[in-house]
């Protein structure tokens, strides 16, 4: 079946700090590949999205390359806020099972990530 | 525009009761889902509907029970509280064209104790 993995949290980094959150996937095919960001006492909301191999999805100054060779979707940002701190999840959707039908948009996501950026 | 919301935002539970979290979307979008969020676990698909009257069965569909009679709500039921449902319940809708389903957009959620 499909899975997501990702790093080890929690995260806790400076202001302008680099950040890297590892994702790793498993699914057959080309899944679309997604980072939502979860603010506290929020909802998901979507933060960047790439939906084939080599593309680099990015918003707000984060990033992430699907990189098919690796089955890696590592998001990125060159210099954290403290208001990016949140919990990251990466997801997947998977193609359908069959040619001509669809995955009805089922997410599999990982299992989160917090991240906490201190001034 | 409201997008998504969930009521309640809160709820204690004690074993055996039953109660409905409801769910309603003002975006005309014809996929709904819910999910559920426990400590440390990433999101897991409870059940999920792609129109009125159409539902089924996610990853972890035990213990609740779903309906969809309009395009706006999709209430999720839960019969029978047990602890193993002590969670962070999340609803999210999405348009479709198709058959491609686009962004997902997630309600704030419900932080369901039962005990």
């Amino acid at each position: 079946g499909n899975s997501v993995t990702q790093m080890e949290g929690p995260v806790t980094l400076s202001e302008e700090a680099f950040l890297t959150i590892n994702c790793t996937y498993t699914a057959t095919g080309y899944p679309s590949l997604f980072w939502y960001v979860q603010y506290p006492g929020e909802g998901l909301q979507l933060l960047l999205k790439a939906t084939k191999a080599d593309d680099k999805g990015s918003n707000k100054g984060f990033e992430a390359t699907y990189r098919k060779e690796t089955t890696s979707f590592h998001l990125e940002k060159g210099s954290v806020q403290v208001s990016d701190s949140a919990v990251y999840f990466c997801a997947l959707r998977a193609l359908p099972s069959r040619a001509g039908g669809t995955s009805y948009g089922k997410l599999t996501f990982g299992q989160g990530t917090i991240l906490t950026v201190h001034p | 525009n409201a997008g998504v919301t969930q009521t309640p935002k809160f709820r204690i539970l004690k074993i055996g009761q039953s109660m409905t979290l409801q769910c309603t979307q003002d975006m005309n979008h014809n996929y709904m889902y819910w999910y559920r969020q426990d400590p440390g676990m990433g999101l897991k698909l409870i059940y999920y509907s792609v129109g009125a009257g159409i539902t089924d069965k996610g990853e972890v569909p035990n213990g609740y029970n779903v309906s969809r009679s309009t395009t706006e709500d999709f209430p999720l039921r839960l019969e029978l509280a047990a602890p193993s449902q002590t969670s962070v319940y999340f609803c999210a809708s999405s348009s479709q064209r198709g058959g491609v389903s686009y962004e997902q957009y997630f309600g704030p959620g419900t932080r369901l104790t039962v005990t």
